[in-house]
């Protein structure tokens, strides 16, 4: 079956510091993969995502290449900021030769806290 | 812009009880769907429903139920609850044009079962 795999956290980052997180799948054919984020006391709200091999997607300064060579889809952004502090989570929807109907596999996330 | 209502942001009941949990959405979308969110363990799905009065399992169903009588509700029901069921709970909607069709998420309800 599908899986996701982040890196393990937390990750904690001074202001303007390089992000990145990991995210490697498995799965069969070629799933679309996403990257949500979930603020303090807030439901999950989609950061970016990529539909086929190579795609770059990109939102709010965060960026993620889908690398099918690697099965990864790791999240980077170049200058953080406090405001980015949240859990990031890594998924992937699809199932080869079926239908199905957007089910999501989820990585643990990855909690993230940036300071000034 | 889509929006998904989940009917209480937090909600304390006792074993044994019978639980609702609503959730709305706005967009018309074909597929919803009920989560758990635990620390350490990410997101798992409950249940979905891929159209009006259609359901199925996810990959951990048990102690729970849906129904789905509109297209924009779909309520989860935990039966009869136990402490285990403590958790934060998340409801997703979707349309249903391809596997590249993000989900829309609530709120979420914090669930603590005494």
């Amino acid at each position: 079956g599908n899986s996701v795999t982040q890196m393990e956290g937390p990750v904690t980052l001074s202001e303007e510091a390089f992000l990145t997180i990991n995210c490697t799948y498995t799965a069969t054919g070629y799933p679309s993969l996403f990257w949500y984020v979930q603020y303090p006391g807030e439901g999950l709200q989609l950061l970016l995502k990529a539909t086929k091999a190579d795609d770059k997607g990109s939102n709010k300064g965060f960026e993620a290449t889908y690398r099918k060579e690697t099965t990864s889809f790791h999240l980077e952004k170049g200058s953080v900021q406090v405001s980015d502090s949240a859990v990031y989570f890594c998924a992937l929807s699809g199932n080869a030769g079926g239908t199905s109907y957007g089910k999501l596999t989820f990585g643990q996330g990855t909690i993230l806290t940036v300071h000034p | 812009d889509v929006k998904v209502t989940q009917s209480s942001r937090y909600l304390v009941k006792r074993t044994g009880e019978k639980v609702f949990l609503e959730c709305v959405q706005d967009m018309d979308h074909e597929n919803m769907f009920w989560y758990r969110q635990d620390p350490g363990l990410g997101l798992r799905l409950i249940y979905f429903s891929y159209d009006v009065k259609m359901k199925e399992k996810g990959d951990i169903p048990e102690g729970y139920s849906v129904s789905r009588e509109k297209k924009e509700r779909f309520s989860l029901i935990l039966e009869s609850a136990s402490t285990n069921q403590t958790s934060m709970y998340l409801c997703a909607s979707r349309n249903d044009r391809g596997d590249n069709q993000p989900q829309h998420f609530g709120d979420g309800t914090r669930l603590s079962i005494l």
